[in-house]
């Protein structure tokens, strides 16, 4: 069974940019929670859809939105790039229940 | 809310010997409390999960974790250390909307 996917793997934008990454659950799993990881740091929750529907939201600014889609994938945004945007972006999937799965990342590379 | 504190950021242990990954968390709620395992480039993955069904929850790969509810602990530990096992490992806790990480224990392996 295929895991979580996301696309792309690695990206690399100037300052002011803006950028889409894409995620798709695991078969079946309706809910898709987006986080960053900082280089040397844990992951920190930026948002969680279920059924469409935003579910939460880390503390992150209005410059990063996100959508879910009807087959449950799901978009993650962010405008007007800073520096301290790059990071791994991980997408995480789950049935609904709170165990998730998380996919291998995109590498989002700010110059 | 929630959060969690990894105790060590870097544990190194000989090949053969018992690994010990230490975790402290703090929740409002009853908790799920989660392992999770990062190797180099890549996602993460699940290694165990705690619900309340059990104190002592066994995982993948030989690890184990004992939930301490009066020390509110939630140490991983092996029996005996394998080179592959060195990476980063995360503690998790969730309440089902947000899953806070650690900032992370980098497991080295000597042989």
């Amino acid at each position: 069974d295929a895991g979580v996917t996301q696309s792309p793997t690695h990206l690399i934008k100037t300052r002011g940019q803006h950028v889409t990454l894409r995620c798709s659950p695991i078969s079946g799993h309706k809910s898709v929670s987006w986080y960053q990881q900082v280089l040397g740091q844990g992951p920190q929750f930026i948002f969680q859809y279920y059924e469409k529907e935003e579910r939460g939201r880390g503390n992150f600014p209005d410059r990063f939105s996100a959508r879910q889609f009807p087959n449950y994938s799901s978009e993650l945004n962010v405008n007007a790039l800073l520096l301290g945007d790059s990071a791994l972006y991980l997408c995480a999937s789950s049935l609904g229940s709170d165990t998730q799965y998380f996919g291998p990342g995109t590498r989002l590379t700010v110059l | 809310a929630q959060s969690v504190t990894q105790l060590d950021s870097h544990v190194s242990v000989s090949e053969g010997t018992p690994v010990l990954l230490r975790c402290n968390y703090s929740s409002s709620y009853s908790p799920s409390l989660f392992w999770y395992v990062q190797h180099p480039n890549k996602g993460l993955q699940l290694l165990l999960k705690y619900t309340s069904a059990a104190t002592l929850v066994k995982g993948i790969n030989g690890f184990e974790a004992e939930f301490k509810k009066s020390e509110t602990s939630f140490h991983l530990t092996k029996p005996s250390a394998h080179m592959s096992d060195a990476a980063e490992y995360f503690c998790v806790v969730s309440d089902q909307r947000d899953m806070r990480f650690g900032a992370g224990t980098r497991l080295t392996v000597k042989p």
